[in-house]
């Protein structure tokens, strides 16, 4: 079974921040990732598709990267609409699986 | 608009069964793979099951295999997991998605066993 390693866990970031999220695969898995945004209460939202593929109404400022083993979801200038918790999925190999996820808060 | 509904959700005992239902509409349900997906109170997200779009090919985490099934009626623009011999931590809330990658998302239903 492929692990995602997600980190960190959570993070404090103001407002306008650059913020940088990690996934990393324990074998490749291609290109085969998104990321995903969950607010409170609310189901998750897919941002990013096949590792860095915007998804269609998602604001440039999200961006995705990488390949193989290593991911990385960056947003460029943390807006107050981004704080949520954010998942990676790999939906390379059965069984798919989810890294643990990475709150980001207000600073 | 590609909408997902969940239903079926609710308290059951242990060893107790239930099935949930996704109501899919705004798309053409039989030209997807469709995926559950569900979250324990506080937890991460868990990868639960997937299904091919005529229902040859299914595939489940472990911690299911045995005890959930996942069908669908393309008919009826429905998917569905029945959920048998329940242990206390499948409780969460579980959601249906569209496609392998979970493109869009239901809203969720509640499933909590518990005596």
């Amino acid at each position: 079974d492929i692990q995602m390693t997600q980190s960190p866990s959570s993070l404090s970031a103001s407002v306008g921040d650059r913020v940088t999220i990690t996934c990393r695969a324990s074998q490749g898995i291609r290109n085969d990732l998104g990321w995903y945004q969950q607010k409170p209460g609310k189901a998750p939202k897919r941002l990013i598709y096949g590792a860095s593929n915007l998804q269609s109404g998602v604001p440039s400022r999200f961006s995705g990267s990488g390949s193989g083993t290593e991911f990385t979801l960056t947003i460029s200038s943390l807006q107050p609409e981004d704080f949520a918790t954010y998942h990676c999925l790999q939906y390379n190999s059965y069984p798919l699986s989810f890294g643990g996820g990475t709150k980001v808060e207000i600073k | 608009e590609v909408q997902l509904v969940e239903s079926g959700g609710g308290l059951v005992q242990p060893g107790g069964s239930l099935r949930l239902s996704c109501a899919a509409s705004g798309f053409t349900l039989s030209y997807y793979w469709m995926t559950w997906v569900r979250q324990a109170p506080g937890k991460g997200l868990e990868w639960v099951a997937n299904i091919k779009q005529d229902g040859s090919e299914k595939n489940y985490v472990d911690s299911v295999k045995g005890r959930f099934t996942i069908s669908r009626d393309n008919a009826k623009n429905s998917l569905y997991l029945q959920m048998d011999s329940l242990r206390v931590e499948d409780t969460a809330m579980y959601y249906c998605a569209r496609y392998v990658g979970a493109e869009y998302w239901g809203q969720g239903t509640l499933v909590t066993v518990s005596s």
